[in-house]
């Protein structure tokens, strides 16, 4: 069964170093997958996504994420955070099993905590 | 939250009673999207349309309705049998984009039934 999985219901992070927002997947093809954010009240923004190429992937806002396909991994990475980082983190995976349909299997959430 | 609108941002209401939430885009997607938001639950898909006059059942469609006469136009129906609809509701649209999907999601309606 295809599934997304954020390990950490937290992260806490102090503002100037690096943070990872982990996300693990599984699924039968080859993996599209994305990173989203929420802030309090607020939709989901996008990020980044992954689907061929570069294993290394850039997005909005300064944030990046690596593909690794022996881990089947996609963790969301910043070298430096900043308090305004703080919000809620999804990780997503493309449903394979709905054919084209472009439904999205979400993680859990992550909390990014940056304090100053 | 781009060019989707949820309406409205807050909504009461009494027990028992139907109550229709309202999501517009005005970016030309074929594809909508309903999802309900609880604590530490993340999103859960209710219902999703990939064009006009058709839709599927997501995977907690029990107690909800949905119609799709206009593109732009994707409602959602909180009916009096879903047993806990207190819940933050995000309506989402997407388009075909090279090989993938992105979805882009509106601003959410809170929901508060007691």
């Amino acid at each position: 069964a295809q599934s997304v999985a954020q390990p950490e219901d937290q992260v806490n992070v102090a503002e100037g170093n690096p943070l990872t927002v982990k996300c693990t997947y599984s699924v039968s093809g080859n993996p599209y997958l994305f990173w989203y954010v929420q802030y309090p009240n607020r939709g989901l923004q996008f990020l980044l996504k992954y689907i061929t190429g570069d294993n290394l992937v850039k997005g909005s806002y300064g944030f990046e994420a690596e593909f690794n396909k022996s881990q089947t991994s996609f963790h969301l990475k910043k070298p430096s955070a900043l308090v305004s980082d703080s919000a809620l983190y999804f990780c997503a995976v493309r449903d394979e099993s709905s054919g084209n349909t472009g439904k999205l299997i979400f993680g859990q959430g992550t909390t990014l905590q940056v304090k100053p | 939250d781009g060019g989707i609108t949820q309406s409205p941002k807050y909504l009461f209401r009494k027990e028992g009673q139907n109550v229709t939430l309202s999501c517009e885009q005005n970016l030309n997607h074929d594809a909508m999207y309903w999802y309900r938001q609880d604590p530490g639950q993340g999103l859960r898909l209710i219902y999703y349309s990939q064009i006009v006059n058709d839709f599927q059942k997501g995977d907690i469609a029990e107690g909800y309705s949905v119609s799709r006469e206009k593109k732009e136009s994707f409602p959602l129906t909180v009916t009096s049998a879903q047993k806990n609809p207190t819940a933050f509701y995000l309506c989402a649209s997407s388009v075909y984009r090279g090989v993938s999907y992105e979805q882009y999601f509106g601003p959410g309606t809170r929901l508060t039934v007691t």
